[in-house]
């Protein structure tokens, strides 16, 4: 099973500021590697797919960068709306599996 | 409207209780789409449980359900579902009906999800 170790647990930052959100693979899952968004109350919303392809309607603040092992989520100037929890996944090996998640809070 | 509907959700006994989830789906080609079942537990993360292949030929669980959980479609109906037997208390959880996009691809649309409750 690969794993997907999420890093930091929570980010505490300001309206503004930028975001690096980490998400490491246990072994290679190449470029399938996606980013969701998930708001109290709410599904996930897909950010990213492909490791660095972002989905239908998410701003261009979002970035995905990565392959391999190792993939960071940027996002470059936080929005109020931006706060909320991340989640990594990938899709190159069954079982499917995904991070632990990210807190983005606000500081 | 593209969306994916769930319902079914329940409050069951642990140790022999058993649900059926059914997710309706509209908007969309159903059949062309591999289709999955997601669920989190209150406070936790994302966990896959389920996928299955657009023609239903193929089918794939989490460890943690197999032999316990059996996802199926009928493409006539554009519904998917999950039957879940011998529920245990860690299946507590909201699950969500998700669609992947061009066939094997990402997650990329879900439904508002449906809570699931193993309680005595």
């Amino acid at each position: 099973e690969v794993v997907l170790t999420q890093s930091p647990a929570t980010l505490s930052l300001s309206p503004g500021e930028r975001a690096t959100l980490s998400c490491r693979a246990s072994q290679s899952v190449s470029n399938y590697l996606a980013w969701f968004q998930q708001k109290p109350g709410q599904a996930p919303r897909l950010l990213v797919h492909g490791a660095s392809y972002r989905a239908t309607g998410v701003p261009a603040r979002f970035s995905g960068t990565g392959s391999g092992t190792d993939f960071t989520l940027t996002i470059s100037s936080l929005e109020p709306e931006d706060f909320a929890i991340y989640y990594c996944q990938q899709r190159s090996n069954w079982p499917l599996t995904f991070g632990g998640g990210t807190k983005v809070e606000f500081k | 409207e593209v969306q994916l509907l769930e319902s079914g959700g329940d409050l069951v006994q642990p140790g022999g209780g058993s649900l059926r989830l059914s997710c309706a789906a509209s908007g969309f080609t159903f059949s062309i789409c591999a289709m999955n079942w997601v669920r989190q537990a209150p406070g936790k993360a994302l966990e896959w449980v389920a996928s299955i292949s657009g023609s239903a030929d193929a089918t794939y669980y989490a460890d943690s359900v197999k032999g316990r959980f059996t996802i199926s479609r009928d493409n006539s109906e554009n519904t998917l579902y999950l039957q879940m037997n011998n529920l245990r208390v860690e299946d507590t959880a909201v699950y969500y009906c998700v669609r992947r996009s061009g066939g094997w691809g990402d997650f990329d649309l879900w439904g508002q999800g449906t809570l699931v409750t193993v309680s005595s």
